[in-house]
């Protein structure tokens, strides 16, 4: 069964240092999102990208996250300038398979604990 | 703001049928899905309904009431796999973003 895969598992930086969170979205899906859920606390929507473009970002994704789409797999987080309050479950999810696809079930990958020190 | 109110635990018995609610205030609707989390797991995908009424997935049914801004997931037969966190999420807009509740973490027991 196709899956979504993050890498790495978990992530240890410094504050103030950059951090690239990678995702492989399922083949032939076209929504992309990346979602963050602090310890004991709610999933929090980031960001949503679709045909090479951010479609919505939320108030948490401001000028330090950025995301991108290298090639025809890989999806990325960027975290230019890392706070401790960044630490966090960082979840990519993908969703739609082009024709007839289900775009209202998100798969989400396994996700990278990002501990900020 | 948006808001969804779940409650934060429940706790039940392996065989019995279990409900979790889930009402929201939120700016604009578009459906109501539920997912699953196990404790240090990915969120699940279970259900989504966009239209009133009652879907059944196997031993897992959904409800929704969009007058009522409200929505339950019901969990039938249970079974210990089942403890875990349960999370409402509204789909608010035209986008597929997803808002999520604060979970409710079911424990089931023997």
């Amino acid at each position: 069964e196709p899956e979504v895969t993050q890498t790495p598992s978990h992530q240890v930086t410094q504050m103030g240092q950059e951090v690239i969170l990678r995702c492989v979205p399922i083949s032939n899906h076209l929504y992309f999102y990346w979602y963050r859920q602090i310890l004991g606390q709610k999933v929090e929507f980031l960001v949503s990208f679709y045909n090479n473009e951010i479609s919505e970002k939320s108030e948490i994704f401001d000028d330090q996250f950025s995301v991108e789409r290298p090639d025809g797999s890989n999806f990325t987080l960027k975290i230019r300038s890392t706070k401790l309050e960044d630490s966090a479950m960082y979840f990519c999810a993908s969703s739609g398979q082009g024709k007839g696809g289900r775009l209202d079930e998100q798969f989400f990958g396994p996700g990278t604990r990002l501990t900020v020190l | 703001g948006q808001s969804l109110e779940q409650p934060s635990e429940v706790t039940a018995v392996e065989g019995a049928i279990v409900q979790i609610n889930c009402t929201y205030q939120t700016s604009g609707f578009y459906g109501l899905s539920w997912y699953q989390q196990h404790d240090g797991g990915a969120p699940t995908f279970l259900s989504y309904n966009a239209l009133d009424g009652l879907e059944e997935t196997g031993r897992f049914s959904s409800f929704l009431s969009r007058s009522d801004s409200y929505g339950y997931l019901l969990l039938q037969e249970l079974q210990m796999k089942d403890s875990a966190s349960y999370f409402c999420a509204v789909r608010m807009d035209s986008s597929y973003k997803l808002i999520f509740g604060s979970g409710t973490r079911l424990l089931v027991r023997p």
